[in-house]
């Protein structure tokens, strides 16, 4: 199972940026880093993903390091509507399954 | 908008009958699509792949004769809980693959009670 390592939560201050870690370093060279969120009781919802080098959305950066052993998500200016559970999952590719590990509760205040 | 409908969003039944849960693909004509079961406070397990015109592909531990899977056409996967005990009150969640790199998206997810 592909695992990672990510803190087991985060605080983050409205309108701050919030800065999300994450450790694969048994990442393949072909495997992406997908980065998902869950808000409670829904499905989770996708947030961006990367091979290797740096991506940029409406929604989150994501920086990948040189030897793609861990990234980092970025959400610029997190509100109170960004508190979720964050995961950050690596896989061949979206018809390989994804293995999702405990993930990061981010909590924005106020 | 959702690119992944899942039907019913909730639902409750009694113990022993069968409930038909329905994954939609909307925007994509998916081959393969995800089954996965979330317990309350924990993270998502995968139950099995739902693999279209073939039998699918369950997960060590998940039982194929009480999670029954169908995927019919490209844009439907259903799974029937048989059978139903309390301890498969949980959350279901689908999702469908795409092309390679492409992400994989999820339904709502269906909140199964059994009482």
């Amino acid at each position: 199972d592909a695992k990672t390592t990510q803190p087991t939560s985060m605080d983050c201050a409205e309108g701050r940026a919030a800065n999300l870690p994450c450790n694969h370093s048994t990442i393949s060279g072909n495997e992406y880093v997908y980065w998902y969120r869950q808000i409670h009781s829904q499905g989770p919802q996708y947030i961006i993903h990367g091979l290797k080098n740096n991506e940029t959305n409406e929604m989150a950066s994501l920086i990948i390091t040189e030897d793609r052993k861990s990234s980092t998500l970025i959400l610029p200016h997190a509100t109170l509507r960004d508190t979720a559970v964050y995961y950050c999952i690596y896989s061949g590719g979206s018809n390989y399954k994804l293995t999702f590990g405990k993930g990061t509760l981010l909590t924005v205040n106020p | 908008g959702a690119v992944v409908s899942q039907h019913p969003s909730w639902v409750i039944c009694k113990s022993g009958t069968s409930v038909k849960i329905e994954c939609r693909s909307l925007d994509f004509q998916a081959t393969t699509m995800f089954w996965y079961r979330q317990f309350p406070k924990q993270s998502l397990m995968l139950m099995a792949t739902s693999n279209e015109g073939s039998k699918a592909t369950y997960e060590q531990g998940v039982e194929k004769d009480k999670f029954l899977i169908n995927h019919a056409s490209l844009t439907l996967s259903t799974l029937t809980v048989t059978s139903a005990h309390p301890e498969d009150s949980s959350f279901y969640i689908c999702s469908r693959g795409g092309s390679y790199n492409s992400p994989l998206h999820f339904g709502n997810g269906t909140r199964l009670t059994v009482t």
